[in-house]
């Protein structure tokens, strides 16, 4: 079983429309998790940090279930430039630096 | 500033040639990584630094080597490549652990055939 799964879409959406999606991962153990974005033959950048309150950043909203070992992106009022490749990111453990990414989920906002 | 650099770009090479993978950061971070990408799979670890002068074993190193000589590079060498090896490769950077919040920095990759 792969440390960390996504559904790999492509998630297609009209611009404006809203789209979520997530990620589980198989360690329980895991203490850190992240959202990274990647567009098109580019290098990852990190999108947001997940916290276990769930978090937002601007159109951005990120939440984690410890329970079921998920976290979720939801992306609103989607813009063209959300088109890309989100990586759903965890660490093995607490203060752990290496981390273990998902295989990304694609999505693509249409005009 | 240029934050994480890699040379080269783009290489082909033969089975069996050598090559070094250069990777330079501006920003003094203690750690740094070397990743491969494949198609539907995650970055997977193959080799880390956790300062210089040490480096670490990841979750891929078979067939790779590398150095840190100076806390700004990180090299990656194939000794002998081989097709399996085709991928393209990205160098990270990051602070040291101990936040819960690790951010690393990435460069923008090199492509990898090897034919």
């Amino acid at each position: 079983r792969k440390e960390v799964e996504q559904d790999p879409g492509p998630f297609n959406v009209p611009e404006g429309a809203t789209v979520a999606f997530n990620c589980t991962y198989s360690n329980s153990a895991s203490q850190s998790f992240f959202w990274y974005r990647q567009d098109c033959r580019k290098e990852p950048k990190l999108l947001m940090s997940v916290y276990s309150s769930g978090n937002e950043d601007g159109r951005f909203t990120a939440q984690l279930n410890r329970a079921s070992q998920y976290i979720s992106l939801l992306i609103r009022d989607s813009k063209l430039s959300d088109s890309a490749t989100y990586l759903c990111v965890v660490t093995r453990a607490l203060n752990d630096y290496k981390l273990s990414f998902g295989a990304g989920t694609t999505v693509t906002v249409r005009a | 500033n240029a934050g994480v650099t890699q040379t080269p770009k783009f290489r082909v090479l033969k089975t069996g040639q050598s090559m070094t993978l250069l990777c330079a950061q501006d920003m003094n971070h203690e750690y740094m990584y070397w990743y491969r990408q494949d198609p539907g799979m995650g970055l997977r670890l193959i080799h880390y630094s956790v300062g210089e002068g040490t480096t670490a074993k990841g979750e891929v190193p078979d067939g790779y080597n590398v150095s840190r000589l100076k806390k700004q590079n990180f090299l990656l060498g194939l000794e002998s490549a081989a097709p399996s090896q085709t991928s393209v490769y990205f160098c990270a950077s990051s602070y040291s652990a101990g936040s819960s919040y690790n951010e690393q920095f990435f460069g923008p990759g090199t492509r990898l055939t090897v034919l």
